[in-house]
Parts: C-alpha cells; sequence; structure tokens
C-alpha cells in the first residue's frame, strides 16, 4: 500500500548541531508539506513544495530548509538547531492544488538540548 | 490573515453525542477537513466538507458547513471511548495549503 513514512521517529540532539529529518511517500503526490505542533499553536506550516526543485517558505520558515530533488522524498533540514526547535514535525501529502486532502506521516519527536 | 479557532477541550459520557466547532476566516476556501489524532500518532483524516454543502454525514459523524457565519461543526453519534482523541479543523487556501485550529481534545468517560 502506498504511505507516507518519516524517520526518525524520535531525535536528541544539541543545540547547533544540524539536524535532517526524512520524509518519503509512495503516493507519487506532487505536494509535500512539512508541520511543527506545538501546545496552544496547532499545527504550523515550515515549507511546503509543489514539485521536484521547487520549494517554498510556511509560517515558520526561519531556522529550516528543505529540497525536493525527486517525487519522493522532502528532507528537512535545521541548520544549527535551537532549543526553541524543540517540537513534534509532521511531514504531509497532497496529490495536486485541485484536491487539497493532506495525508500525514507518523512525526518526529525532536528534542533539542 | 486566516485563522481558524476552536475550543480546547470538550467531555462527555460514553453514549452521548460530542459536537465540536470551529470557526474560520477564509471564506474561498473550498475544502473544509477535520482530523483525528490520537496519543503519539499523526493526523488521520476524518472526514471533510465541500464548500457548496450544507451537511455531510458518513455513518455516526455528521459534519454542518454554516458559510455565512463561517462555522463549521462536527458531530459524534453515539461517542465511544475510542473516540477520544485531539480533533483538528482545517481550512483551505489559496496554493492547497491547510490552516489549523489548535485541536479539540475530546475526554470520552465511561
Amino acid at each position: 500500500d502506498a504511505e507516507i513514512t518519516q524517520s526518525p521517529r524520535h531525535k536528541i540532539t544539541e543545540t547547533g548541531r544540524q539536524v535532517t529529518l526524512a520524509c518519503h511517500q509512495t503516493w507519487n503526490h506532487n505536494n509535500m508539506f512539512w508541520y511543527r505542533q506545538d501546545l496552544g499553536h496547532g499545527l504550523r506550516l515550515i515549507h511546503y513544495s509543489y514539485g521536484v526543485h521547487d520549494t517554498n517558505k510556511g509560517e515558520v520558515s526561519d531556522g529550516y530548509s528543505v529540497s525536493r530533488s525527486n517525487t519522493e522524498d522532502l528532507p528537512l533540514t535545521l541548520e544549527s538547531a535551537a532549543s526553541s526547535q524543540t517540537s513534534v514535525y509532521f511531514c504531509a501529502s497532497s496529490e495536486s492544488q485541485g484536491m487539497e486532502t493532506q495525508y500525514f506521516g507518523p512525526g518526529t519527536r525532536l528534542l533539542v538540548l | 490573515g486566516e485563522d481558524v479557532e476552536q475550543s480546547l477541550f470538550l467531555s462527555v459520557r460514553e453514549g452521548d453525542s460530542s459536537v465540536i466547532n470551529c470557526t474560520y476566516t477564509d471564506s474561498s476556501s473550498t475544502y473544509l477537513y477535520w482530523y483525528k489524532q490520537e496519543p503519539g500518532a499523526g493526523l488521520q483524516l476524518l472526514t471533510y466538507i465541500f464548500s457548496n454543502m450544507d451537511m455531510k454525514q458518513d455513518q455516526r459523524l455528521t459534519v454542518l458547513l454554516n458559510k455565512k457565519d463561517k462555522h463549521l461543526s462536527l458531530r459524534i453519534a453515539d461517542t465511544q471511548t475510542g473516540d477520544s482523541a485531539i480533533y483538528f479543523c482545517a481550512e483551505t487556501i489559496q496554493g492547497g495549503k491547510l490552516i489549523f485550529g489548535q485541536g479539540t481534545e475530546l475526554s470520552v468517560k465511561p
């Protein structure tokens, strides 16, 4: 069955380190999204992509970057991790802009010490 | 800017109906969604409603949309302990992006 996966599921890192979170989908969806989930804020959009080599900033993009070299993957990089980036990160994908239903991965819990 | 508001908590007894409410701001939203998140898990698509509909029913779930008031509700009939979760309302905005509410934590007491 087609699916969306994230790795690692849990990560502990230190302030200042570079961290990359992986997201992989097998639906061949054009659109992919990264969110962070924090208490009291719901889900906030970090970056998104509408296709290969396309990337866009979301609401809370500072300190994060993404790249889209193929349809299946959208890795999220924290260039220099900060304690404020401790959060749960979710990746999602959708088929096209005309059908916005997004399907979510299981999430990555990141703790920055 | 766009905003989606939900109450944070709802507590019901098993067998009762639950009603979770949501207000949104973007009148051009084409779809409005309800997602369910169980503890430690990702978001699971529960149901959605197209903006030209007033109501959608799917087994125990009923979604009501009042476009004039920009109000969306999710009714769960015969609520079970397995329905305990966080429920997120989301509206679509330009470019297929979603704006989420803060989530409503539903607690079902036996």
